[in-house]
Protein backbone atom coordinates (compact mmCIF):
# COMPACT_ATOMS: atom_id res chain seq x y z
CA UNK A 1 0.00 0.00 0.00
CA UNK A 2 0.86 3.36 -0.44
CA UNK A 3 1.74 5.43 2.34
CA UNK A 4 1.76 9.05 2.93
CA UNK A 5 3.18 10.14 6.20
CA UNK A 6 2.86 13.19 7.76
CA UNK A 7 5.72 13.91 10.65
CA UNK A 8 2.96 15.58 13.13
CA UNK A 9 -0.38 14.43 14.25
CA UNK A 10 -0.89 17.40 16.37
CA UNK A 11 0.94 20.61 16.63
CA UNK A 12 0.94 23.81 18.53
CA UNK A 13 3.12 27.18 17.53
CA UNK A 14 3.29 30.30 18.87
CA UNK A 15 2.16 33.76 16.35
CA UNK A 16 5.26 34.79 14.15
CA UNK A 17 6.95 31.50 14.05
CA UNK A 18 8.01 29.66 11.20
CA UNK A 19 6.48 26.60 11.41
CA UNK A 20 7.80 23.62 9.13
CA UNK A 21 4.92 20.72 7.90
CA UNK A 22 6.71 17.27 6.80
CA UNK A 23 5.13 14.57 4.54
CA UNK A 24 6.76 11.98 2.37
CA UNK A 25 5.22 9.21 0.82
CA UNK A 26 6.96 5.91 0.01
CA UNK A 27 5.67 5.25 -3.89
CA UNK A 28 7.43 7.18 -5.84
CA UNK A 29 4.66 9.15 -7.07
CA UNK A 30 5.32 12.50 -8.81
CA UNK A 31 2.38 14.25 -8.19
CA UNK A 32 2.37 16.21 -3.93
CA UNK A 33 -0.84 18.26 -3.04
CA UNK A 34 -0.82 20.47 -0.13
CA UNK A 35 -4.54 20.96 1.61
CA UNK A 36 -6.26 22.86 4.63
CA UNK A 37 -9.36 21.83 5.81
CA UNK A 38 -11.75 24.04 7.91
CA UNK A 39 -15.00 23.90 9.01
CA UNK A 40 -17.60 25.16 6.34
CA UNK A 41 -15.08 25.77 3.82
CA UNK A 42 -14.13 22.14 3.09
CA UNK A 43 -10.45 20.82 1.81
CA UNK A 44 -8.97 24.15 0.11
CA UNK A 45 -6.01 23.84 -2.32
CA UNK A 46 -2.70 25.22 -0.92
CA UNK A 47 0.17 24.63 -3.47
CA UNK A 48 1.19 21.57 -5.69
CA UNK A 49 4.49 19.94 -7.13
CA UNK A 50 4.52 17.56 -10.03
CA UNK A 51 8.54 16.59 -9.68
CA UNK A 52 11.18 17.74 -7.80
CA UNK A 53 12.00 21.38 -7.55
CA UNK A 54 8.82 21.99 -8.89
CA UNK A 55 5.84 24.24 -7.80
CA UNK A 56 2.61 25.65 -8.39
CA UNK A 57 0.26 27.84 -6.40
CA UNK A 58 -3.23 26.55 -5.36
CA UNK A 59 -6.15 28.34 -4.40
CA UNK A 60 -4.63 30.13 -1.01
CA UNK A 61 -1.19 30.18 -1.31
CA UNK A 62 -0.94 33.64 0.51
CA UNK A 63 1.21 33.07 3.94
CA UNK A 64 2.77 29.45 2.58
CA UNK A 65 5.58 28.15 0.89
CA UNK A 66 6.73 25.13 -0.27
CA UNK A 67 10.05 22.97 -0.59
CA UNK A 68 10.33 20.17 -2.59
CA UNK A 69 14.07 19.11 -3.00
CA UNK A 70 13.25 15.16 -2.58
CA UNK A 71 10.59 13.46 -4.83
CA UNK A 72 9.55 11.50 -1.77
CA UNK A 73 9.31 14.96 0.71
CA UNK A 74 6.68 18.08 0.16
CA UNK A 75 7.42 20.46 2.72
CA UNK A 76 4.84 22.80 3.81
CA UNK A 77 6.46 26.53 5.11
CA UNK A 78 4.43 29.07 7.37
CA UNK A 79 6.93 31.76 7.11
CA UNK A 80 5.19 33.50 10.32
CA UNK A 81 2.45 31.77 11.59
CA UNK A 82 -1.26 33.57 12.00
CA UNK A 83 -3.76 32.45 14.31
CA UNK A 84 -5.95 32.31 11.02
CA UNK A 85 -3.86 29.37 9.80
CA UNK A 86 -5.03 27.36 12.49
CA UNK A 87 -6.38 24.42 10.72
CA UNK A 88 -6.20 20.58 9.67
CA UNK A 89 -3.88 20.11 7.40
CA UNK A 90 -3.67 17.39 4.59
CA UNK A 91 -1.10 16.16 2.17
CA UNK A 92 -1.54 14.02 -0.63
CA UNK A 93 0.06 12.14 -3.35
CA UNK A 94 -0.85 11.05 -6.76
CA UNK A 95 0.86 9.58 -9.52
CA UNK A 96 1.34 11.41 -13.16
CA UNK A 97 -0.64 10.10 -15.94
CA UNK A 98 -2.36 7.16 -14.61
CA UNK A 99 -5.96 6.54 -13.61
CA UNK A 100 -4.95 6.54 -9.96
CA UNK A 101 -6.70 8.56 -7.20
CA UNK A 102 -5.22 10.04 -4.52
CA UNK A 103 -3.97 9.06 -1.34
CA UNK A 104 -4.13 11.38 1.48
CA UNK A 105 -1.57 11.28 4.53
CA UNK A 106 -3.34 11.00 8.15
CA UNK A 107 -3.13 14.67 8.68
CA UNK A 108 -1.36 17.67 11.16
CA UNK A 109 -3.81 19.66 12.82
CA UNK A 110 -2.07 22.66 13.46
CA UNK A 111 -3.00 25.14 16.17
CA UNK A 112 -1.72 28.81 16.15
CA UNK A 113 -1.66 30.64 19.78
CA UNK B 1 -13.26 27.78 -11.02
CA UNK B 2 -15.42 24.65 -11.34
CA UNK B 3 -17.99 24.33 -8.56
CA UNK B 4 -18.48 20.85 -6.92
CA UNK B 5 -22.02 20.56 -4.95
CA UNK B 6 -22.65 17.46 -2.93
CA UNK B 7 -26.53 16.57 -1.50
CA UNK B 8 -27.66 15.79 0.69
CA UNK B 9 -25.18 17.64 3.65
CA UNK B 10 -26.24 14.85 6.81
CA UNK B 11 -27.76 11.87 6.31
CA UNK B 12 -28.78 9.92 9.18
CA UNK B 13 -29.57 6.33 8.49
CA UNK B 14 -30.61 3.00 10.33
CA UNK B 15 -27.94 0.54 10.27
CA UNK B 16 -28.61 -2.08 6.89
CA UNK B 17 -30.06 0.60 5.29
CA UNK B 18 -29.11 1.43 1.68
CA UNK B 19 -28.16 5.37 0.75
CA UNK B 20 -27.34 7.12 -2.72
CA UNK B 21 -24.94 10.21 -2.31
CA UNK B 22 -25.19 12.80 -5.14
CA UNK B 23 -21.94 15.04 -6.60
CA UNK B 24 -22.98 17.52 -8.95
CA UNK B 25 -20.88 19.35 -10.71
CA UNK B 26 -20.54 22.39 -13.22
CA UNK B 27 -18.08 21.96 -16.27
CA UNK B 28 -16.50 18.96 -17.72
CA UNK B 29 -14.36 17.32 -15.79
CA UNK B 30 -11.07 14.85 -16.86
CA UNK B 31 -11.22 12.63 -12.99
CA UNK B 32 -13.68 12.14 -10.40
CA UNK B 33 -12.83 11.02 -6.84
CA UNK B 34 -15.00 9.68 -3.97
CA UNK B 35 -13.77 9.78 -0.75
CA UNK B 36 -14.20 8.82 2.81
CA UNK B 37 -13.34 10.56 6.14
CA UNK B 38 -13.49 8.70 8.91
CA UNK B 39 -14.06 10.41 12.64
CA UNK B 40 -10.32 10.53 12.74
CA UNK B 41 -9.74 12.87 9.64
CA UNK B 42 -8.46 9.98 7.69
CA UNK B 43 -9.50 10.77 3.85
CA UNK B 44 -9.50 7.13 2.11
CA UNK B 45 -9.51 7.08 -1.47
CA UNK B 46 -13.35 5.12 -2.46
CA UNK B 47 -12.96 5.36 -6.09
CA UNK B 48 -11.41 6.87 -9.33
CA UNK B 49 -14.57 7.52 -11.92
CA UNK B 50 -14.28 10.13 -14.14
CA UNK B 51 -17.08 7.86 -15.94
CA UNK B 52 -18.95 4.85 -15.64
CA UNK B 53 -19.92 2.48 -13.13
CA UNK B 54 -17.17 0.42 -10.20
CA UNK B 55 -18.04 -1.68 -7.02
CA UNK B 56 -16.04 -2.30 -4.57
CA UNK B 57 -17.87 -4.52 -2.33
CA UNK B 58 -20.94 -3.04 -0.65
CA UNK B 59 -19.82 0.42 -2.30
CA UNK B 60 -20.43 1.34 -5.93
CA UNK B 61 -20.24 4.75 -8.08
CA UNK B 62 -21.72 5.81 -11.16
CA UNK B 63 -20.47 9.14 -12.85
CA UNK B 64 -21.95 10.41 -16.13
CA UNK B 65 -19.76 13.09 -17.30
CA UNK B 66 -22.18 14.64 -20.40
CA UNK B 67 -24.68 15.19 -17.56
CA UNK B 68 -22.39 16.43 -15.17
CA UNK B 69 -22.96 14.39 -11.64
CA UNK B 70 -21.86 11.20 -9.82
CA UNK B 71 -23.29 9.54 -7.32
CA UNK B 72 -22.01 7.08 -4.44
CA UNK B 73 -24.07 4.08 -3.26
CA UNK B 74 -23.85 2.52 -0.13
CA UNK B 75 -25.80 -0.82 0.74
CA UNK B 76 -26.41 -2.49 3.68
CA UNK B 77 -24.70 0.44 5.65
CA UNK B 78 -22.72 -0.05 8.77
CA UNK B 79 -21.73 2.24 11.68
CA UNK B 80 -18.10 1.95 10.06
CA UNK B 81 -20.01 3.57 6.95
CA UNK B 82 -20.12 6.56 9.35
CA UNK B 83 -17.78 10.01 8.35
CA UNK B 84 -17.72 12.45 5.65
CA UNK B 85 -17.65 11.66 1.98
CA UNK B 86 -16.37 14.48 -0.48
CA UNK B 87 -16.38 14.17 -4.00
CA UNK B 88 -13.97 15.58 -5.90
CA UNK B 89 -12.82 17.19 -9.53
CA UNK B 90 -10.05 17.50 -11.80
CA UNK B 91 -11.25 20.44 -14.08
CA UNK B 92 -8.09 21.25 -16.29
CA UNK B 93 -6.23 18.81 -18.42
CA UNK B 94 -3.15 18.30 -17.64
CA UNK B 95 -3.45 19.62 -14.43
CA UNK B 96 -4.02 16.76 -11.59
CA UNK B 97 -5.50 18.95 -9.23
CA UNK B 98 -8.34 18.06 -7.25
CA UNK B 99 -11.69 20.49 -6.53
CA UNK B 100 -13.71 19.31 -3.45
CA UNK B 101 -16.85 19.09 -2.57
CA UNK B 102 -18.10 20.49 0.79
CA UNK B 103 -18.98 16.85 1.80
CA UNK B 104 -22.10 14.58 3.00
CA UNK B 105 -22.06 13.92 6.39
CA UNK B 106 -23.34 10.18 7.13
CA UNK B 107 -24.34 8.93 10.51
CA UNK B 108 -25.15 5.17 11.05
CA UNK B 109 -27.09 4.07 13.99
CA UNK B 110 -27.11 0.72 15.50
Amino acid sequence: DVKVTQSSRYLVKRTGEKVFLECVQDMDHENMFWYRQDPGLGLRLIYFSYDVKMKEKGDIPEGYSVSREKKERFSLILESASTNQTSMYLCASSPRYRDYGYTFGSGTRLTVV
Amino acid sequence: GIQVEQSPPDLILQEGANSTLRCNFSDSVNNLQWFHQNPWGQLINLFYIPSGTKQNGRLSATTVATERYSLLYISSSQTTDSGVYFCAVEHNFGNEKLTFGTGTRLTIIP
